[in-house]
């Protein structure tokens, strides 16, 4: 089993729709990443959590510390949303990594 | 203030020759990270440096593999007589203090290295 489950794998969207993906940990974490990676590309950081919630634009974290489980949603979805999406956890001096969900958002 | 910068974007090597990846962290940035993304795969720790320092290099293979993090330039990643199994992206990211929740990592754009 895996120490960072992301789901889901893939997702695909209409424009405009609300999309939630979610991580969940087995390890014992300081903090979490999510990260977003275009095809071809490189890696963005868009929050990194520790507790409670963010929001950045569209885009809203959580993180739930006791039951290891953080969540991702994009409000009002957009096709330049399509990428992967990566959740990360720091555990002591590294970044363990989920295996990332594929978003595409059609027009 | 640039971000993480690595070079070269992409490297093409035949087998059984050496690649060099460099990655020269944000500025303030003393510590320095590489990940490794194989095709179709999700993104797996490499090893850990600090100026002059390797700190954690639990993640590199036993052989082939070396990093270095000098005093002056940047971090470079070395794999000796590469083979195709070595073909990934390879990422850096640095960070100006490890393991403090209160600092992020940045990211570089990652070199694709295709072993032929």
């Amino acid at each position: 089993k895996n120490e960072v489950e992301q789901s889901p794998q893939n997702l695909t969207a209409q424009e405009g729709e609300f999309i939630t993906i979610n991580c969940s940990y087995s390890v014992g974490i300081s903090a979490l990443h999510w990260l977003q990676q275009h095809p071809g590309g490189g890696i963005v950081s868009l929050f990194m959590l520790s507790s409670g919630k963010k929001k950045h634009g569209r885009l809203i974290a959580t993180i739930n510390i006791q039951e290891k489980h953080s969540s991702l949603h994009i409000t009002a979805s957009h096709p330049r949303d399509s990428a992967v999406y990566i959740c990360a956890v720091v555990d002591t001096d590294k970044l363990i990594f989920g295996t990332g969900t594929r978003l595409q958002v059609f027009p | 203030n640039a971000g993480v910068m690595q070079n070269p974007r992409h490297l093409v090597r035949r087998r059984g020759q050496e690649a060099r990846l460099r990655c020269s962290p944000m500025k303030g940035h003393s510590h320095v990270y590489w990940y490794r993304q194989l095709p179709e795969e999700g993104l797996k720790f490499m090893v850990y440096l600090q100026k002059e320092n390797i700190i954690d290099e639990s993640g590199m293979p036993k052989e082939r593999f070396s990093a270095e993090f000098p005093k002056e330039g940047p971090s470079i990643l070395r794999i000796q007589q590469v083979v195709r199994g070595d073909s990934a992206a390879y990422f850096c990211a640095s960070s100006p203090l490890h393991g403090q929740s209160n600092y992020g990592y940045t990211f570089g754009s990652g070199t694709r290295l295709t072993v032929v």
